[in-house]
């Protein structure tokens, strides 16, 4: 298995409160994506970085944040938590050869309720 | 929006039959892949078939892509009740886009 780790692995906030999600990689991916999953949506890119401190939004970036210091580290920050972002939230990794996108290794997600 | 949209979105066969899963998408494309997601967990990608592909075999899976009709198929023969879970399509549109995007996905459920 690819070495992603989200943490934390389940988290249950009040509205109005910021949460912030970590992605930790081991493998010196240049590519790092936030999905989040909802039922009748499929994954929906949230946001997603092509290296140290490069970051571009997604198709459903509103009310979200990034960043990245580092290589191995892509933090997705609810500045302030709304109900509409409860959801699960999925961390990937990618490299890219020339000319297209390689496969996509994801985390094990972060369950997140806003109450 | 979604660039790529699963059919069925849900399949129900026996064990030993064939699955069948089709992928329709609205853009051009540099690469298609298909992954897998059992309940709970992170998705796993099976397989990536390119815009100058046709199809491509991967043990008991055969993914075949038209580009002229914009679709994939996702065939996994002699299924196993281990194959039970939700099956995603994703697509790369355009060099330099650094993202995929995904389908709903099919559910499938093999019956033992």
């Amino acid at each position: 298995d690819a070495g992603i780790t989200q943490s934390p692995r389940h988290k249950v906030t009040e509205t109005g409160t910021p949460v912030t999600l970590r992605c930790h990689q081991t493998e010196n991916h240049r590519y790092m994506y936030w999905y989040r999953q909802d039922p009748g949506h499929g994954l929906r890119l949230i946001h997603y970085s092509y290296g140290v401190k490069d970051t571009d939004k997604g198709e459903v970036s509103d009310g979200y944040s990034v960043s990245r210091s580092k290589t191995e580290d892509f933090l997705l920050t609810l500045e302030s938590a709304t109900s509409s972002q409860t959801s699960v939230y999925f961390c990937a990794i990618s490299e890219r050869n020339p000319g297209s996108l390689e496969k996509l290794f994801f985390g094990s997600g972060t369950q997140l309720s806003v109450l | 929006s979604q660039q790529g949209e699963e059919d069925p979105q849900a399949l129900s066969i026996q064990e030993g039959e064939n699955a069948t899963m089709n992928c329709s998408y609205k853009t051009s494309i540099n690469n298609l892949q298909w992954y897998r997601q059992n309940s709970g967990r992170g998705l796993v990608h099976l397989i990536l078939i390119r815009s100058n592909e046709r199809e491509k075999h991967s043990g008991r899976l055969r993914v075949t892509l038209d580009t002229s009709k914009k679709s994939s198929s996702l065939l996994i023969t002699a299924s196993r009740a281990a194959d039970t879970a939700s099956y995603f399509c994703a697509t790369e549109t355009g060099a330099g886009s650094y993202q995929l995007t995904f389908g709903k996905g099919t559910k499938l459920s093999v019956i033992p």
